[in-house]
């Protein structure tokens, strides 16, 4: 069955120090890859996208992500986070193929900021 | 300004009192769906529609309907809710496959 998976529920991280999120998936063929965010109460947003060519991906925020075939995974990258990144990240990932059409959603990872 | 809107935001209600949570969009996506979103289990998707009167199950479809009558609205409906249906309700929408889905702003359901 199609999956993704978050390995980390909950992560710390300083202000100002580096931050890396992890997500692997499961799917038959390579899926559209996605981050979004979600921060307290609020809905889901958009971090960044894959869905082919650059392997390393560019997204809002300052944030940045890397699709490794060989490794099923599309990790999130921030080199130095701010306390409003304190939220909910989920990985995502549609099928690429005429396959199922909704998105399959890791379940989330809590960023923590310490001052 | 482009967006996906869904009302109500909260509500609380009883075991068994149909209740209608609608979801409209401005963008003419012919791609929309449902999802919930759990404490530990992240979202799942209930129903989707690829097109006007055009609907299919996702991964947790037991206990509600789904309608498109028109392309820009995609009503959720829970004909005898129960309190396991308790949970955050999100209405996407998308131009087409390929394309990045839009999130509304959430309906959070309580039913006691």
């Amino acid at each position: 069955a199609q999956s993704v998976t978050q390995p980390d529920i909950h992560i710390t991280v300083s202000e100002g120090a580096s931050l890396e999120l992890r997500c692997n998936y499961s799917y038959g063929a390579t899926p559209y890859l996605f981050w979004y965010v979600q921060s307290p109460g609020q809905g889901l947003q958009l971090l960044l996208k894959y869905f082919s060519g650059d392997t390393l991906v560019q997204g809002i925020k300052g944030f940045e992500a890397e699709f490794k075939r060989s490794q099923s995974s599309f990790n999130l990258r921030k080199p130095s986070v701010h306390w409003s990144d304190a939220a909910e990240y989920f990985c995502a990932a549609r099928d690429s193929g005429g396959g199922a059409d909704g998105l399959t959603f890791g379940k989330g990872t809590h960023l923590i900021i310490q001052p | 300004e482009a967006q996906v809107t869904q009302n109500p935001r909260y509500l609380i209600t009883v075991t068994g009192k149909k209740l209608t949570v609608t979801c409209s969009q401005n963008m003419n996506h012919e791609y929309m769906s449902w999802y919930r979103q759990d404490p530990g289990l992240g979202l799942r998707q209930i129903y989707y529609s690829m097109n006007v009167e055009v609907t299919d199950k996702g991964d947790v479809p037991e206990g509600y309907k789904v309608s498109r009558k028109e392309k820009r609205n995609f009503p959720l409906i829970l004909e005898s809710p129960s309190p396991n249906q308790t949970s955050l309700y999100f209405c996407a929408s998308r131009r087409d496959r390929s394309e990045t889905q839009y999130f509304g702003p959430g309906t959070r359901l309580l039913v006691l």
